[in-house]
């Protein structure tokens, strides 16, 4: 079957740290991958995406890249700060003909202290 | 304003009271995907719609139903209800199902049963 599995959390970093959360997949056919961020009391805003092997999803200096060989999409920022602390979401839709529902992992938390 | 619209925000009620959950999806979108998010379960895929008809079932209590009218408005109606159904409720839509570049989320209804 179709599923995400990320690293578990909580994750607390100092600003400026670097920060990576790890996803890993299992998908028939080939997925589209997504971060996903959800901050305090707020809905899921799509953070990055990628369709397809060695693409790297980037936005707002967090980064991602499809690796097919290992099955991973592995999250990546430089620097954190501390409003980038939220709740993070790795997920995929499977390949064609797959029903298309987005599936999420269980989400890390991420808190960075000033 | 992700341009998906869901009502209300907040929502209390009794055990064995029955609710209406509203989404809107945002304009041009045809799909429209509900979720519960709750600590122990994370994030749970519950139905699909599609321009009106129902696409894909996924954790979804016998309890509950839902609907896509023709205005493709959508509302997830829960019943019977019991303290564990307290939760995030989210909707979401794509402009087609399977989307890849990802679903857009309203804000969630968070429901508590008492």
């Amino acid at each position: 079957g179709n599923s995400v599995t990320q690293m578990e959390g909580p994750v607390t970093l100092s600003e400026e740290a670097f920060l990576t959360i790890n996803c890993t997949y299992t998908a028939t056919g080939y997925p589209s991958l997504f971060w996903y961020v959800q901050y305090p009391g707020e809905g899921l805003q799509l953070l990055l995406k990628a369709t397809k092997a060695d693409d790297k999803g980037s936005n707002k200096g967090f980064e991602a890249t499809y690796r097919k060989e290992t099955t991973s999409f592995h999250l990546e920022k430089g620097s954190v700060q501390v409003s980038d602390s939220a709740v993070y979401f790795c997920a995929l839709i499977p390949g064609e003909n797959q029903g298309g529902k987005l599936i999420f992992g269980q989400g890390t938390e991420l808190s960075v202290k000033p | 304003d992700s341009g998906v619209t869901q009502t209300p925000k907040h929502l209390i009620t009794a055990t064995g009271q029955r609710v209406t959950l509203r989404c809107s999806p945002r304009s041009g979108d045809l799909s429209v995907y509900w979720y519960q998010q709750s600590l122990d379960q994370g994030l749970q895929f519950l139905i699909q719609y599609y321009n009106g008809e129902e696409r894909a079932k996924g954790n979804i209590l016998e309890r509950f139903s839902a609907q896509q009218f023709p205005d493709l408005h959508s509302e997830l109606n829960l019943s019977s209800l019991e303290l564990g159904d307290s939760a995030l409720y989210f909707c979401a839509s794509s402009p087609l199902p399977g989307q890849r570049r990802g679903y857009t989320f309203g804000s969630g209804t968070r429901l508590t049963v008492v």
